[in-house]
Formats: C-alpha cells, sequence, structure tokens
C-alpha cells in the first residue's frame, strides 16, 4: 500500500519550453503532497507544499511563476516548470501524507529527471 | 531552527561488516525521524522511523536505529552489510503538526567485497 507514482521518469526538452510533471497516489487519499529537488550529489530541497484545492505554499527562494503546482484532486498534484532554462535541470520528487495520518508519513515517488537543452 | 546533520559523506565498508551511519539533529520539540535510502536515479525507500516509545527501532533490510534523546542522534545499524546496500542514505526529522521534513545531505555508503 501507499504507493506514489510519477510521469514521465524521465523528460528532455528544449530551453524555452514548459514541462509538465505528474505526481500521483495510486491507492490512498493524500491530504497533502510536496515537491522536491535534488541536484547530483546534494540532499533534497523542499520546493511546495500543495493541500487539495487549494493554493501551494511555496518555500523561500522558489519562484512560484515558475514552478507552477496543481492539486486538482486528492490523488493528483502537478508540478509544470514554465520556461524551462537548463539551470532548472534536475531530478524532481514528490511526496504525499496519508489522510488522516497521525504522524505525517511521507511516501515518495520515483522521481522525474529533467534535462533542459 | 530544525537541521538534520550527517557528518559522513562517504562511508566504505567491507561485505559483511558492521555498518553506522551517523545522524544528528536540532529540533525544537518532540521530533519524527526517518531514514531513507536511494539507489542512484531512484526515489527514496523508507527504511525505518521513529514517532515515539521504544527508543530502538526495527527497519527493513536488517536495519535498525537507536534514538538517543540525550545526544539528538538516530544513528542508523546494520550487523553485516550486503553489496545490495550500496547506495545513498539520508536522515531526515519533522515533527507534531507539520508536515515538512527536513533532510540531512545523506550518506554515500560503498560496500567493497
Amino acid at each position: 500500500g501507499a504507493v506514489v507514482s510519477q510521469h514521465p521518469s524521465w523528460v528532455i526538452c528544449k530551453s524555452g519550453t514548459s514541462v509538465k510533471i505528474e505526481c500521483r497516489s495510486l491507492d490512498f487519499q493524500a491530504t497533502t503532497m510536496f515537491w522536491y529537488r535534488q541536484f547530483p550529489k546534494q540532499s533534497l530541497m523542499l520546493m511546495a507544499t500543495s493541500n487539495e484545492g487549494s493554493k501551494a505554499t511555496y518555500e523561500q527562494g522558489v519562484e512560484k511563476d515558475k514552478f507552477l503546482i496543481n492539486h486538482a484532486s486528492l490523488t493528483l498534484s502537478t508540478l509544470t516548470v514554465t520556461s524551462a532554462h537548463p539551470e532548472d535541470s534536475s531530478f524532481y520528487i514528490c511526496s504525499a501524507t496519508l489522510a488522516g495520518s497521525l504522524y505525517n508519513e511521507q511516501f515518495f515517488g520515483p522521481g522525474t529527471r529533467l534535462t533542459v537543452l | 531552527a530544525q537541521s538534520v546533520t550527517q557528518p559522513d559523506i562517504h562511508i566504505t565498508v567491507s561485505e559483511g561488516a558492521s555498518l553506522e551511519l551517523r545522524c544528528n539533529y536540532s529540533y525544537g520539540a518532540t521530533p519524527y525521524l526517518f531514514w531513507y535510502v536511494q539507489s542512484p536515479g531512484q526515489g527514496l525507500q523508507l527504511l525505518l522511523k521513529y514517532f515515539s516509545g521504544d527508543t530502538l527501532v526495527q527497519g527493513i533490510k536488517g536495519f535498525e536505529a537507536e534514538f538517543k534523546r540525550s545526544q539528538s542522534s538516530f544513528n542508523l545499524r546494520k550487523p553485516s552489510v550486503h553489496w545490495s546496500d550500496a547506495a545513498e542514505y539520508f536522515c531526515a526529522v519533522g515533527g507534531i503538526g507539520g508536515n515538512k521534513l527536513v533532510f540531512g545531505a545523506g550518506t554515500i555508503l560503498r560496500v567493497k567485497s
């Protein structure tokens, strides 16, 4: 149980284009979903927290107009990287917490590798 | 502010040897503590977690960790390492009422045969 999927698993795009990454909780309803980015040989950095039906909360230094997050349902959140540039190339990982979970344990997706040319 | 320190960037152990990965945290309230493992190009897999109760927690793949409040530590251990354990390990801390996790920088484990 508590499986989170991401699609696509990897994507290559040209500079200036937009890319959408989906995060789905497959067998549970997720109250909250999180988006992280991870640069090579570095740790995960939280980008934003999204709750179903409300605006995402972005961490300091993360451009909300560049990284658009939509949490349309209790099982789906999307991250759109708008006007992507090479410096946006990274590994993006989402996680989800189980609705009603006492300890807010996060379940992680497998990640999406974004390469911007 | 909450933080997690993993002092060892790389650790190399021989297959069959014991392992201990260090994790120290700074948190103003009762912490929830986690250890995750990440293989190259993959997401994170939860190894174990501590919320309350017994300070020695058992996880998957033969791992265990001990919460020591007095030392603000949550070190991960395994009595006998297998080559398949080679990966990067992350310690993370969260808390009651807030569901953000703060991750340590990670420790890369290499296993030599």
